[in-house]
């Protein structure tokens, strides 16, 4: 079935510091991939979308490529900010088999320091 | 424009009981779904509606349960509550179509005791 795996934390940076959180997918079909983050009690917020092969999402200096070569799609940032600590979550959907259905990553927890 | 807005934030509940969610989609958004959030399972998808109908529903017992109105509104249903069933319940809303993606309330902490 399909499934996502995320790279483990908690992720410790300095600010200024170049962040990347490894994101890959297994999925049958051609699936929507998203990247959500939540902060402390708080629900979710989509971070940036990516529906196809090559597509780049891109969002308040986050960026992740669709890779259908290498089934990722890891999250970047040139440069965090104490404001970025939060937990964030790669997820696809996969809507011609699964309906609305996503399927989340088990999360990487970022905690940026000054 | 107003999110997602779910009700009410924070519940105990005791072993045994039930208990009913509510969830108010953002206005023009006819997809609702529900997930359950809890440290050790991560995010777990529990069904979506879409015009009052159930199109898709995950891996739970049927303890849960949920319905869908006219207005788009949802309610989630867990009865006869077990400690396990203690969790952050989340919400999200969309407009037809994954490609837009869900946008998620702020959940409803439930803690059985």
């Amino acid at each position: 079935g399909n499934s996502v795996t995320q790279m483990e934390g908690p992720v410790t940076l300095s600010e200024e510091a170049f962040l990347t959180i490894n994101c890959t997918y297994t999925a049958t079909g051609y699936p929507s991939l998203f990247w959500y983050v939540q902060y402390p009690g708080e629900g979710l917020q989509l971070l940036l979308k990516a529906t196809k092969a090559d597509d780049k999402g891109s969002n308040k200096g986050f960026e992740a490529t669709y890779r259908k070569e290498t089934t990722s799609f890891h999250l970047e940032k040139g440069s965090v900010q104490v404001s970025d600590s939060a937990v964030y979550f790669c997820a696809l959907s996969d809507r011609l088999n699964q309906g609305g259905k996503l399927i989340f990553g088990q999360g990487t927890e970022l905690s940026v320091k000054p | 424009k107003a999110g997602v807005t779910q009700t009410p934030r924070y519940l105990i509940k005791t072993r045994g009981q039930q208990v009913t969610l509510s969830c108010s989609p953002i206005s023009g958004h006819r997809s609702v779904s529900w997930y359950q959030q809890t440290p050790g399972q991560g995010l777990q998808f529990l069904f979506e509606y879409f015009s009052e109908t159930q199109r898709n529903k995950g891996n739970f017992p049927g303890r849960f349960s949920g319905r869908q109105f006219s207005n788009s509104r949802s309610e989630m249903n867990v009865s006869t509550l077990e400690l396990g069933d203690s969790a952050l319940y989340l919400c999200a809303s969309s407009l037809e179509g994954l490609d837009y993606g869900y946008t998620f309330g702020s959940g409803t902490r439930l803690t059985v005791v």
